[in-house]
């Protein structure tokens, strides 16, 4: 079935690049998303990705789509203590563009130390 | 900035009760949805509405659940019968094309 896999801890000194990295199964994904969870809120959509994209960047993040590999990865320049939160990676589920439904990962911890 | 809000944002039931959970979606959005997580566990698609019905529904929305637009601005979501195994926080999300914005999330606990 349809599945999206994330490390679950990342830990990176403040002003260092940040890479959080997914890989899914559906091939036919047409939107691929970050979204990133503070502690006690919800889910605050930073960034998703057209299919027929391979990159794009947004200020301090950058998203790099390989659909080959099927490999999605999003880099946060410059990473501040402010960043530290749970990083999802979701995407559209098969057959599901339409409906919107999304298939998210298990979360990637980002620790960032002073 | 427009958001998605919900409430209440913490409810206790016990277990066999009925329990509505509300949100209010942006306002000028056509779809809606339903997520669910439980503790430890993946964010899980529940349900997507749009133009007042179903438009698809995953293998836990059961009979026991149920979703409504009552009046134009609410989005609910209804269990009729609450089980210990429906503990999780619960968000809903709204969308006018392909970018969903997610509530705070409903977290419910049944004893």
């Amino acid at each position: 079935g349809e599945d999206v896999e994330q490390s679950l801890f990342l830990s990176v000194r403040e002003g260092d690049s940040s890479v959080i990295n997914c890989t899914y199964t559906d091939s036919s994904s047409t939107y691929l998303y970050w979204y990133k969870q503070e502690p006690g809120a919800g889910l605050q959509l930073l960034t998703y990705i057209f299919s027929n994209m391979d990159m794009k960047q947004d200020q301090r993040l950058t998203v790099l789509l390989n659909k080959k590999d099927k490999h999605l990865s999003l880099r946060i320049a410059d990473t501040q203590t402010g960043d530290s939160a749970i990083y999802f990676c979701a995407t559209t589920g098969h057959g599901s563009s339409n409906t919107g439904k999304l298939i998210f990962g298990q979360g990637t911890t980002l620790q960032v130390k002073p | 900035e427009p958001e998605v809000t919900q409430t209440p944002s913490h409810q206790v039931t016990q277990m066999g009760q009925e329990v509505i959970l509300r949100c209010v979606p942006i306002s000028n959005h056509l779809y809606f949805y339903w997520y669910r997580q439980i503790l430890g566990q993946k964010v899980e698609f529940l349900v997507s509405f749009y133009n007042n019905e179903i438009s698809e529904k995953s293998e836990i929305f059961d009979d026991q659940f149920s979703v409504e637009r009552p009046d134009g601005s609410n989005f609910t979501l209804k269990i009729r019968s609450t089980k210990l195994e429906d503990s999780a926080m619960y968000f809903c999300a709204s969308s006018f094309s392909y970018e969903q914005y997610f509530g705070p999330g409903t977290r419910l606990t049944v004893t």
